[in-house]
Order: C-alpha cells, then structure tokens, then sequence
C-alpha cells in the first residue's frame, strides 16, 4: 500500500531555513499531485501548498514569499523548505498524497497521509 | 481567499446519537468540499470528498451532503471511535482552505 514519511531536524534556529522531506513507497511521485499541511500545537489544520508532477506549485498565500515545494523524481521523494522561519512556524508538519475525482469537474482530495514530524522553532 | 467555517467549534454526545456538523464557504464552492478526520496524535483521514462521496472503507454511518456555501458532514449514530476533530477543506480555489475543525467529545 501507499506509505509516506516525513523526515527532516526537528528543531530549527530562528531565521533560519527549515527543510523537510517526505519519501513516497508503493506509488510513483510522476504519477499524483502531492502536498504539505502543517498543525501547530492545540491549533487546526493549515494548508501550506502542494506540487503538480509537471513540478509546477501552488501555496498559502500567507506563506508564500518564504515557501518552496520540490520534486525529486529520481528517489520518489518531494520537500519542502520554508526561510526565515519563527516561533510561529513550529508545527506539526505531514506530507499527502492529493488523488483526483472525476464529478462534476475534478474533485482532489488527500487520501494518503504521514504520520507528520514535529518541528520546533527555538534558539 | 475561501474562508471556511465550521459551528459547532465543539460538541458533545452520547454514543448512539446523531450528530451534525455544519460547514460554511465564503462563497461558491459548488461540491468541492471535502470532510476529514483527525484524532489525537494521528494524521487526518479523509471521511468525504466532493461534498457526498464517501471514501472507500469509510463506515455508512458517515454522510456527506450540501453544495454551494453550506455544507453538513452527518454521523447517523455515533460509535466510541467517532470522538475526533472533524474537519472540512475546500478544493474549489487553486488555493485550498480547511475550517477551524469542531472537536466531538463524550457527553
């Protein structure tokens, strides 16, 4: 079945840039559209962007200056970097998988999700 | 941006009730709404998408209606591994958009 993990430090310095990465098994990252959502803690769901498998992407306006979601084809891998981050970055961050739904147009959805890892913003 | 609006923020019922969660768009989103759950320390799992279709694996008692502005994710009766936060997405814009989540707690 499909499984994604997220990987990257878990704590990062303010300012500074964070980096994460989620590796994909049992799909291939050419063949779905795939996203990041971060919570922080005791808070709701936060969309941060997600990346077509042409590598074209779309973010939180919110977050968009300081964002950057990439693919790497060659380790069924996709990441995502966020500069000069602060406090108000330290989340809960997972990676999905975004499956499509021919309706009435088409519907996407995050049916795959990781299990998320904990980044904290902190000198 | 779509603004996304969950009420109740939170609730709470007795195993075997029924229970409605409502969600609101700030505007159209003709039926790109999807329904998530989430317990703790677990990631989501999508319960709906596209406002009525349910997720494969996903128990009957979860439903999904409404379009427009105004949707309603429905728990026909409420079992001990409901209680979660609930939360709906909206896939209508480029630029996606959860409510604030309404929380299902034990009477």
């Amino acid at each position: 079945q499909v499984q994604l993990q997220e990987s990257g430090p878990g704590l990062v310095n303010p300012s500074e840039t964070l980096s994460l990465t989620c590796t994909v098994s049992g799909d291939s990252i050419s063949d779905s559209y795939w996203s990041w959502i971060r919570q922080p803690p005791g808070k709701g769901l936060e969309w941060v962007g997600y990346i077509y498998y042409s590598g074209s992407a779309n973010y939180n306006p919110s977050l968009k200056s300081r964002v950057t979601i990439s693919l790497d084809t060659s380790k069924n891998q996709f990441s995502l970097k966020l500069s000069s981050v602060t406090a108000a970055d330290t989340a809960v961050y997972h990676c999905a998988r975004v499956s499509k739904y021919h309706g009435w147009g088409i519907h996407y959805y995050m049916d795959v999700w990781g299990t998320g890892t904990t980044v904290t913003v902190s000198s | 941006d779509i603004q996304m609006t969950q009420s109740p923020s939170s609730l709470s019922a007795s195993v075997g009730d029924r229970v409605t969660i409502a969600c609101r768009a700030s505007q159209s989103i003709s039926t790109y709404l999807n329904w998530y759950q989430q317990k703790p320390g677990k990631a989501p799992k999508v319960l709906i998408y596209a406002a009525s279709s349910s997720q494969s694996g996903v128990p009957s008692r979860f439903s999904g209606s409404g379009s427009g502005t105004d949707f309603t994710l429905t728990i026909s009766s409420l079992q001990p591994e409901d209680f979660a936060t609930y939360y709906c997405q909206q896939s209508y814009s480029t630029l996606w958009t959860f409510g604030q989540g309404t929380k299902v707690e034990i009477k």
